[in-house]
């Protein structure tokens, strides 16, 4: 069974940085295409960013309002997936979660179908002085 | 940016009775629409892709429908497990999501 258990939400003061982790198992990081979303307390569900698989070149895309602050990464040797947060703001609080996208596959080709269909259970970072 | 907004904000039904959420992108998205339940505390799960299909492990008391701008998350016969947010998600233009229903079961 798919599993993903992020790690590493923390409080931290604005212009502060972060680092996110999110572990999985039962299946190879590097074959899947995963992304992060957010969700600030009480509030709905934000895209933050993807990284695509080794075979597509590990080539990452991030939502407007965290370009160029945010870096998503992979350390295949430990399948884990990683979230580095940098000049964070207020309303960056929020629950983190890693997401595997769903693919549809025939024989040996897989297509992704840009939703997600496994999360993890999410880790809290909260920014405030 | 496709827009996605989500009505009612709040439905509150009965078990047995049918639940009918509503899902209108702010531009022709076709077909290219999800929806997901969140519980209290938990993740979201997906339940329906690409407007009609069934995720693996989704009840058949939903059921989806609608393109275009207009979607429709169908619950047929309501159950007290059911009580949760529900998202829709657009996949045409990135990836952006409602504001959600929040389904209560009396």
């Amino acid at each position: 069974e798919v599993k993903l258990v992020e790690s590493g939400g923390d409080l931290v003061k604005p212009g502060g940085s972060l680092r996110l982790s999110c572990a999985a198992s039962a299946f190879t990081l590097s074959n899947a295409l995963m992304h992060w979303v957010r969700q600030a307390p009480g509030e709905g569900l934000e895209w933050v960013g993807r990284i695509d698989t080794k075979a597509n070149g590990d080539t990452t895309d991030y939502a407007a309002p965290v370009g160029g602050r945010f870096f998503i990464s992979r350390d295949d040797s430990e399948n884990t997936l990683s979230l580095e947060m940098h000049s964070l703001k207020t309303e960056d609080t929020a629950v983190y979660f890693c997401a595997t996208e769903l693919q549809y596959c025939t024989g040996v080709t897989c297509h992704p179908l840009r939703y997600f269909d496994n999360w993890g259970q999410g880790t809290l970072v909260t920014v405030s002085s | 940016e496709i827009v996605v907004t989500q009505s009612p904000a709040t439905l509150s039904l009965s078990p047995g009775e049918r639940a009918t959420l509503s899902c209108r992108a702010s531009h022709s998205i076709s077909t290219y629409l999800g929806w997901y339940q969140q519980k209290p505390g938990q993740a979201p799960r997906l339940l329906i892709y690409d407007a009609s299909i069934r995720a693996t492990g989704t009840p058949g008391r939903f059921s989806g429908s609608g393109s275009g701008t207009d979607f429709t998350l169908t619950i047929s016969s309501l159950e007290a497990e059911d009580s949760a947010v529900y998202y829709c998600q657009q996949r045409w233009n990135w990836y952006t999501f409602g504001q959600g229903t929040k389904l209560e079961i009396k």
